[in-house]
């Protein structure tokens, strides 16, 4: 399997353009999270899945932020309109069981680069 | 309110010594714990988990010790390697109504000197 896959892996954008991430998971992981990274807050869980399902989207910073997955093989984030404090690390994660289960264990994409001017 | 915290944000080791990195926690509800490794450009890997019912869990040149009383957690790299220079997270999960919610530390960047 090739991993996580994500796209784009940089993004440069104008301030109010709309943006999409996509997100590949490992096939057969029911779980599909989406994380932001920042040197200020850190790693912060977005959003995550469960067999195509949003779960919890408490970490989704505001109604900016959305995020779908119409099947088992692809998701999306999308920010509309964009700001400039959105620039961040965007990673992606997958896992076949939920976190606390025997031998669980999630990997993550190599991530999108987000910049917004 | 929900934290995980790290006591030193960097910390240098010689090639074949132990590293002991550390962590708090301060939510005791908090039922189960991952320590991640971030190399420069990439995304999280994870390293090693523990629940709350242990206090000590081995990998392969890693163990995780958990100390519930103080909420501390730890990991140790056994004859550490240039390859294990990055960044290593610790995350808490805590579970909720209808799902979890994991929280992560603000990392630690461990430097191996050859």
């Amino acid at each position: 399997d090739a991993g996580v896959i994500q796209s784009p892996r940089h993004e440069v954008t104008e301030m109010g353009q709309e943006v999409t991430l996509r997100c590949k998971p490992i096939s057969g992981h029911d779980y599909l999270f989406w994380y932001r990274q920042t040197m200020m807050r850190g790693l912060e869980l977005l959003i995550y899945f469960n067999n195509n399902v949003p779960i919890d989207d408490s970490g989704m910073p505001e109604d900016r932020f959305s995020a779908k997955m119409p099947n088992a093989s692809f998701s999306t984030l999308k920010i509309q309109p964009s700001e400039p404090r959105d620039s961040a690390v965007y990673f992606c994660a997958s896992s076949y069981l939920p976190p606390g289960t025997g031998d669980y264990e999630q990997y993550f994409g190599p991530g999108t680069r987000l910049t917004v001017t | 309110g929900e934290s995980v915290g790290l006591h030193l944000p960097t910390l240098s080791v010689q090639e074949g010594d132990n590293s002991i990195i550390n962590c708090a926690y301060s939510n005791s509800a908090s039922d189960y714990f991952i320590w991640y490794k971030q190399e420069s450009g990439k995304g999280p890997q994870f390293i090693i988990d523990i629940r709350s019912n242990m206090d000590k869990r081995q990998g392969q040149r890693v163990t995780v010790l958990l100390n519930k009383t103080v909420k501390h957690l730890s990991l140790q790299i056994a004859a550490t390697q240039p390859g294990d220079s990055a960044v290593y997270f610790c995350a808490e999960n805590n579970p909720h109504t209808g799902g979890f919610k994991t929280i992560f530390g603000a990392g630690t960047r461990l430097f191996v000197k050859a």
